[in-house]
């Protein structure tokens, strides 16, 4: 079965830093990749997405996340952090365009002024 | 352009009572998921409608859960009875077609089982 890890409970950065969060999956092929970023009280909001073809995917607000099929890995990327990047992320992935989302536990982002 | 709605947003109930949420999906829509959130974990999917029917509900305790969709728009969740173990939060989602689709979320309802 698929599955998702990321490694990191929980980030502080400074305002201004540059930022990677980690992903990796489990799966033999090569799956649909996500990451969605969720604020309190609000729901998930996609901020990119990876299906195939280049392996730098460009997303809102000015992340990037990269697919490494050697690592197994899906890192989400920006290189200047802003205070209301502060947020949860969450790494997904699905096997195949029809079968469901596994979500990882989730990157909690603090951002320091 | 609307998004999904949730309502309520916040209910407190004691165990063994009933509770219902409900969703509307955007307009157009086709696919509508329910979600399962725990404090500090990843979404969860309980069940995945293509339009009225249920296509993956393997994820969903049956004894004491059911959904439906009538007439594939708005979506109804249903405990009955609530354990305390439900406490957490319940994401609606909608997509046009299919999984890879974007899916969009709603704000969910924190519900707290006393």
């Amino acid at each position: 079965a698929q599955s998702v890890t990321q490694p990191d409970i929980h980030i502080t950065v400074s305002e201004g830093a540059s930022l990677e969060l980690r992903c990796n999956y489990s799966y033999g092929a090569t799956p649909y990749l996500f990451w969605y970023v969720q604020s309190p009280g609000q729901g998930l909001q996609l901020l990119l997405k990876y299906f195939s073809g280049d392996t730098l995917v460009q997303g809102i607000k000015g992340f990037e996340a990269e697919f490494k099929r050697s690592q197994s890995s899906f890192n989400l990327r920006k290189p200047s952090v802003h205070w209301s990047d502060a947020a949860e992320y969450f790494c997904a992935v699905a096997e195949t365009s029809g079968s469901r989302l596994t979500f990882g536990e989730g990157t909690q982002l603090t951002v320091n002024p | 352009e609307a998004g999904v709605v949730q309502s309520p947003r916040y209910k407190i109930i004691e165990k063994k009572q009933p509770v219902a949420f409900w969703c509307n999906p955007i307009s157009g829509h086709n696919t509508l998921y329910w979600y399962l959130q725990n404090l500090g974990q990843g979404p969860e999917l309980l069940i995945r409608y293509e339009n009225e029917e249920a296509v993956d509900d393997s994820q969903l305790p049956k004894d004491r859960f059911s959904a439906e969709r009538l007439k594939g728009v708005d979506s109804t969740l249903k405990i009955q009875p609530a354990e305390l173990g439900d406490s957490a939060v319940y994401l609606c989602a909608s997509s046009f077609s299919r999984v890879a689709d974007t899916q969009y979320f709603g704000p969910g309802t924190r519900l707290t089982v006393l």
